[in-house]
């Protein structure tokens, strides 16, 4: 069975800095790109930035780029979102999502995590 | 950025009945590989997105044969044959050539 489970989220000051986790279980995770998607609260969902199998391909959503940085340990069976200058508007609900493919484009969302709230607030 | 467009934004439907959601793209998801990436997924109340169907038309392991997908380049639809009330919630469609949403569209018992 096909397991992502989020962690790191918590309340946060503007301008700080949050590491969020996603442990994977279940499946050949070095086979498959991953995902990090986000949704504020009562909103839709929103794509923030994907990885593919090796590393190699790294994308993310213009609302994040320069401040966000997604990594992975295959070793470890674990992705990563490093989010720093975090501002108000980066808060919600993140969660992992596994791509169906082994790259970050053509592919969708097969299995997601129950989220990790993350909350942006002085 | 590739714009995805949903309609309508709620349903309201009566247990039995169908449904039909249409996602339109502000440009083609067929890819040069002969590939159209386009997905459906449902959000359940309280629950993440889970995968409906994929590339337009396939359903995913275990979603009922009640849901299905068509439509081609910039015009798709999802229907739901009989909708049940397990079926409410937020469907979403996204492609994947970009990686954007639609906005929405809450479905609803009557």
């Amino acid at each position: 069975e096909v397991q992502l489970v989020e962690s790191g989220g918590g309340l946060v000051q503007p301008g700080r800095s949050l590491r969020l986790s996603c442990a994977a279980s279940g499946f050949t995770f070095d086979d498959y790109a991953m995902h990090w998607v986000r949704q504020a609260p009562g909103k839709g969902l929103e794509w923030v930035s994907g990885i593919s199998w090796n590393s190699g391909s790294i994308g993310y959503a213009d609302s994040v780029k320069g401040r966000f940085t997604i990594s992975r340990d295959n070793a470890k069976n674990s992705l990563y979102l490093q989010m720093n200058s975090l501002r108000a508007e980066d808060t919600a609900l993140y969660y992992c999502a596994k791509d169906m493919g082994y790259d970050i484009l053509t592919g969708g969302f097969d299995y997601w995590g129950q989220g990790t709230l993350v909350t942006v607030s002085s | 950025d590739i714009v995805m467009t949903q309609t309508p934004l709620s349903l309201s439907v009566t247990p039995g009945q169908p449904a039909s959601i249409s996602c339109k793209s502000s440009q083609s998801l067929l890819h040069s590989d002969g590939k159209t990436y386009l997905y459906w997924y449902l959000q359940k109340p309280g629950q993440p997105p889970q995968l409906l169907i994929y590339e337009v038309s396939n359903r995913f392991s275990g979603v009922p044969d009640r849901f299905s997908g068509s439509g081609s380049g910039t015009d798709f639809t999802l229907k739901i044959s009989r909708v049940e009330a397990e079926d409410v919630g937020v469907y979403y469609c996204m492609q994947s050539i970009q990686l954007t949403f639609g906005g929405g569209t809450k479905v609803e018992i009557k």
